[in-house]
């Protein structure tokens, strides 16, 4: 069974305090991981996908990496328009529908 | 383009009712998900759909239905509402060439 476990559950940051965000996975075959925000009361907006250990994307702020056990999100000199829950997924295997397996989230909160 | 959209935002119900939640997507893609987030589970897999007239049971079905008369529609039914059923539902498409999925903003039922 794929398994997805962020830490940590919540974060709290300064602005400008730059940290990072851990998705770890098991996964039988994995095709991507795909990092999402979400604000409150809203459905997730996507951000990265990744493919293969060793790959980066990089967005404004954010930077998103991957290993062959886990992906880290880097938020660098974050502002507080940066808060918000930060959701990792994964889809394995085969199939023809790109179903994926969400881990439970990091909440994160930006303070001045 | 609206992207995802889902119809009713809101939704109060009693133990025993029925209801149906709307998704509609414009960007002609092939597949349609519907998920259920709860607090601390994470998003989880309700059913989805490759085309039209297609439909699969994801990771929690039971107490639901789903219909895909049209590529563009993804209709979820709930013959029976129980509480155990009251969370945020939302609705999500992709298209074959491409494995993100694109999220509606949430409908929030709550059956009392």
């Amino acid at each position: 069974e794929d398994q997805v476990t962020q830490s940590p559950e919540a974060l709290r940051l300064q602005e400008g305090e730059s940290s990072s965000l851990n998705c770890s996975y098991t996964v039988s075959g994995l095709r991507g991981l795909f990092w999402y925000r979400q604000d409150p009361g809203k459905g997730p907006e996507f951000l990265f996908t990744l493919y293969s250990a060793g790959e980066e994307k990089e967005k404004e702020r954010l930077k998103a990496t991957l290993t062959k056990k886990e992906s880290f999100l880097h938020i660098t000199a974050p502002k507080p328009e940066d808060s918000a829950t930060y959701l990792c997924a994964v889809q394995a295997g085969g199939g023809t529908a790109s179903k994926l397996t969400f881990g439970t989230g990091t909440r994160l909160q930006v303070t001045l | 383009n609206a992207g995802v959209t889902q119809t009713p935002k809101f939704r109060v119900l009693k133990t025993g009712q029925s209801m149906t939640l709307l998704c509609a997507q414009d960007m002609n893609h092939e597949y349609m998900y519907w998920y259920r987030q709860d607090p601390g589970m994470g998003l989880r897999l309700i059913h989805y759909s490759v085309g039209e007239g297609t439909t699969a049971k994801g990771e929690v079905p039971d107490g639901y239905n789903v219909s895909r008369l049209k590529k563009q529609n993804f209709l979820l039914g709930l013959e029976s509402a129980a509480p155990s059923q009251t969370s945020v539902y939302f609705c999500a498409s992709s298209g074959t060439s491409t494995v993100r999925q694109f999220f509606g903003p949430g409908t929030r039922l709550t059956v009392l």
